[in-house]
């Protein structure tokens, strides 16, 4: 199908892992692309491709795909991680793009 | 640095044709997907439609009968007009440089956007 489903809302306590996942069909021919956006403010692309991150992203961000399901991994969450992640990739149908509804990260 | 400065009218009436602006400075048009995507209040990012810098463009299937995506190279500026708009039309409206990256051989295909415009949060009101 032409979606990319996410959790609406996760939590981590402070300094903990969490994963944060994308599933959709088209994850089985395209990498996923990772974006966090807090309040009033843009998004900015957290991690592309086969786990890149751009210059400036923490290292505590990685990025793992397995079938048709991607992840975001913060490992040892810190108060400033609490944002909105979206995933995105194009449709494999239609090659439009298409995004994640986008998962609500709240920091214990 | 490459930025992106968006401009264009924040408040709208019912009907009338929403025109926004995205003016590329410190870089190229060449090799990238130019988005628009919108965001209305509290919800998620929603693809609008892209144009590459050959001129082909793509767009959403929902909104593709309003919706009209050109560049200007001479001023290095992408453009977005929709028309007839409506309250469901209120939303930041992002401007957005895409890439994609293919390597066959190594399985390699994925798409991102990494640079982003501030947003315009166009509202739509009678």
């Amino acid at each position: 199908s032409s979606e990319l489903t996410q959790d609406p809302a996760v939590s981590v306590a402070l300094g903990q892992t969490v994963r944060i996942t994308c599933q959709g069909d088209s994850l089985r021919n395209y990498y996923a692309s990772w974006y966090q956006q807090k309040p009033g403010q843009t998004p900015v692309l957290f991690i592309f491709g086969q786990n890149n991150r751009p210059s400036g992203i923490p290292a505590r961000f990685s990025g793992s795909d397995s079938g048709n399901t991607a992840s975001l991994t913060i490992t040892g969450a810190q108060a400033e991680d609490e944002a909105d992640y979206y995933c995105y990739c194009r449709d494999s149908s239609s090659d439009l793009p298409l995004f994640g509804g986008g998962t609500k990260l709240t920091v214990l | 640095q490459v930025q992106l400065q968006q401009g264009g009218a924040g408040l709208l009436k019912p009907s009338e044709t929403l025109s926004l602006t995205c003016a590329v400075s410190g870089g190229s048009f060449s090799d990238y997907y130019w988005t628009w995507i919108r965001q209305p209040p509290g919800k998620g990012l929603e693809w609008i439609g892209e144009i590459h810098h050959s001129g082909s463009t793509n767009y959403n299937p929902s909104l593709k009968s309003r919706v009209t995506i050109s560049v200007d190279t001479s001023k290095n500026q992408l453009s977005l007009k929709l028309s007839s708009v409506t309250a469901a039309d209120t939303a930041v409206y992002f401007c957005a440089r895409g890439l994609r990256f293919l390597e066959r051989l190594l399985g390699l295909d994925y798409w991102y956007f990494d640079l982003w415009g501030r947003g315009t949060l166009v509202t739509v009101s009678a």
